[in-house]
């Protein structure tokens, strides 16, 4: 049974430089959800898609983009990168239905230099 | 006040002792609890859910929960130096929103 995957692993880039981040769920699967957490911190909820359409967004801004496939892979867009945006980006799969448990992947880090 | 409050300790105790983790939560309306165990470095992996009052046990874990004080527990028993990770405590209401963590170290 395959978990959740996502890659890179690692990606250095460039104040201003835009960045693309890829997660396939756990099998079963239909739900994704994306979180930055931060060194020392909790994961901060960005986005969350089911049905190819975002269907809840937290505090973050127009700068985080998404997208899901309809094979539920999903994508985290984030543009004019800044330092801050430096963190671990988790991405979560889940089912819409039933207990709604979210499983992670192994998480990206993005360094902003 | 956060939506979801945890001690970040961090909070020691020797090995084959109970560690106590807490966690408070300010949306009444919220559903669905979660507790989350992260080593350094690594994800989260979920470890622990519930969902109605009263406690859930699944070997040496045990969950509590108390939606009239908005609170919610997590038990170790015999804690082992490989449960030393940080705990995380997730709520669910509308979408899924994380305390802070507690570090917890298991010593020798």
């Amino acid at each position: 049974d395959a978990g959740v995957t996502q890659s890179p692993t690692h990606l250095i880039k460039t104040r201003g430089q835009q960045v693309t981040l890829r997660c396939s769920p756990k099998s079963g699967h239909d739900t994704v959800s994306w979180y930055q957490q931060a060194l020392g911190q909790g994961p901060q909820f960005i986005f969350q898609y089911y049905e190819e359409e975002e269907r809840q967004r937290g505090n973050f801004p127009d700068r985080f983009s998404g997208h899901q496939f309809p094979n539920y892979s999903s994508e985290l867009n984030v543009n004019a990168l800044l330092l801050g945006d430096s963190a671990l980006y988790l991405c979560a799969s889940s089912l819409v239905t039933g207990a709604h448990e979210q499983y992670f992947g192994p998480g990206t880090r993005l360094t902003v230099t | 006040q956060k939506e979801v409050e945890q001690n970040s300790g961090p909070l020691s105790v020797p090995e084959g002792a109970i560690a106590s983790l807490n966690c408070t939560y300010s949306d009444r309306v919220s559903q669905s609890f979660f507790w989350y165990r992260q080593y350094s470095g690594k994800s989260p992996e979920l470890i622990m859910s519930i969902y109605s009052n009263g406690d859930k046990e699944d070997g040496r874990f045990t969950a509590q929960l108390n939606k009239a004080s908005q609170y919610v527990s997590l038990l170790i028993r015999d804690s082992q130096p490989s449960d030393s990770a940080t705990y995380l405590c997730a709520v669910r209401g509308g979408k899924l929103t994380f305390g802070q963590g507690t570090i917890l170290t298991v010593h020798p």
